[in-house]
């Protein structure tokens, strides 16, 4: 197990509602960043958090918005959904280091729009 | 930004044969290019990097090689078991700062016993 954890594991939601997917990252890891992985797809970044900061952002909407925590946990948040937004959520956890090329995926969060 | 292009989208070999996926990026400023194995249902692990001071890279069955002046790198699976079936993805970063790949669309690997 590489540690990180993702809740909820599967979610439905309306067109239009919002959704908060959160990811505890694995111990002693302080970066987390966020991939939509639609069906078929490779994994496409959304944005990634360092100290409670943005790091980098994707090509995605500013309705996709996220959160970081002390502990390192994260949040995504998207509103006004849409069924494009249906897709498998991945969040992943890299160690301190300018030189770290590692990441660790959760398992993911499986939301489905309709 | 990086743009990275992976063929074929589907494989099907034998139990035996050897597999090979290819990969190609754009951005000549990456410098690491790991590959991931994601089992269905299941989450991306890590399974061989190269970087870009070397040519090729090798760990039991599964080797990578990169080719900078081409801008393409490739993963290869030999004596394939049907353990290896599942969805492979390449990826190109840039090292230094935040690790933020770009992934290929991915590879559904078919071993067939």
């Amino acid at each position: 197990e590489t540690g990180v954890t993702q809740s909820p594991t599967h979610l439905i939601k309306t067109r239009g509602q919002q959704v908060t997917l959160r990811c505890s990252s694995q111990s002693g890891h302080n970066t987390v960043s966020w991939y939509q992985q639609a069906l078929g797809q490779g994994p496409q970044f959304i944005f990634q958090y360092y100290r409670e900061e943005e790091n980098g952002r994707g090509n995605f909407p500013p309705r996709f918005s996220g959160l970081q925590f002390p502990n390192y946990s994260s949040e995504l948040n998207v509103n006004a959904l849409e069924l494009d937004d249906s897709a498998l959520y991945l969040c992943a956890s890299s160690p301190p280091g300018s030189m770290n090329t590692e990441a660790f995926f959760g398992q993911g969060t499986r939301l489905t729009v309709v | 930004g990086e743009n990275v292009e992976q063929h074929p989208s589907t494989l099907s070999v034998q139990e035996g044969d050897s597999a090979v996926i290819k990969c190609t990026y754009s951005d000549s400023a990456s410098n690491y290019f790991p590959w991931y194995k994601q089992e269905l249902g299941k989450r991306p692990q890590l399974i061989i990097d190269i970087r870009s001071n070397v040519g090729e890279k090798k760990d039991q069955r599964i080797a990578v090689t990169l080719n900078k002046t081409a801008k393409h790198f490739s993963l290869h699976i030999t004596e394939t078991q049907p353990e290896d079936s599942a969805v492979y993805f390449c990826a190109a970063s840039i090292t230094g700062g935040s690790y933020i790949p770009t992934f290929g669309r991915g590879t559904s690997l078919i071993v067939h016993p």
